[in-house]
């Protein structure tokens, strides 16, 4: 098993340009999620997906689109990047929403909006 | 508001010391708590903790955690170089199935 892959793991991106952060997990995972990772703040949750089909938001999920339309996958979308997104992206993944503890996460992609 | 408040936020100590990182917290719908050690890159799972005053033990490390009082503390026993990195709280929700973490606890064992 690959575990819980990320692609990009660096990008440079100028204000207003749209991209695709990819996450995948090979291990059947239902539960997958996306936080973003800032000095100081530590993990905040963006959004999440119950299983595919299902999306939803989480702490602070404005600039920030997802979709899951299959098990594998979930990308992260930023339409339009603002500095203010400039960070560390985590995605992470578990069995299910009960099981946390199982919860892997991913090498992380670091994000940089001049 | 949900909040998860680590102390302290940094902590340096010498090789053979213990060391006690607190973590508290203020939310709804307590589910359940857990620590993550974070070195370079992702986080890895230490603990999970749902019951008050049932010690988790795995090796140097122990954790415990009061619903009363709405804390946890994670110990470190006989510190080695290889422990230095930032310790992670994090709090589940039940009622909105979030998380949310505290900022972290960057320790740093010197030899």
């Amino acid at each position: 098993n690959a575990g819980v892959t990320q692609t990009p793991k660096f990008q440079v991106l100028k204000t207003g340009q749209s991209m695709t952060l990819q996450c995948a997990q090979d291990m059947n995972h239902e539960y997958m999620s996306w936080y973003r990772q800032d000095p100081g703040m530590g993990l905040r949750l963006i959004h999440y997906s119950v299983g595919a089909g299902i999306t939803d938001q989480g702490e602070v999920p404005n600039g920030y689109n997802v979709s899951r339309s299959t098990t594998e996958d979930f990308p992260l979308r930023l339409l339009s990047a603002a500095p203010s997104q400039t960070s560390v992206y985590f995605c992470a993944s578990s069995y299910s929403l009960s099981s946390h503890n199982e919860q892997f996460f991913g090498p992380g992609t670091r994000l940089t909006v001049l | 508001e949900d909040k998860v408040v680590q102390s302290p936020l940094s902590l340096v100590v010498h090789e053979g010391d213990t060391v006690t990182l607190n973590c508290s917290y203020e939310v709804t719908n307590f589910r359940s708590l857990l620590w993550y050690k974070q070195e370079k890159k992702a986080p890895t799972f230490l603990f999970m903790l749902t019951s008050s005053g049932i010690e988790k033990k795995s090796g140097r490390l122990s954790s415990i955690l009061d619903k009363k009082e709405l804390f946890s503390i994670l110990n470190i026993t006989a510190t080695q170089t290889g422990d230095s990195a930032v310790y992670l709280c994090a709090v589940e929700m039940d009622n909105n199935n979030d998380m949310r973490f505290g900022a972290g606890t960057r320790l740093t064992v010197k030899p």
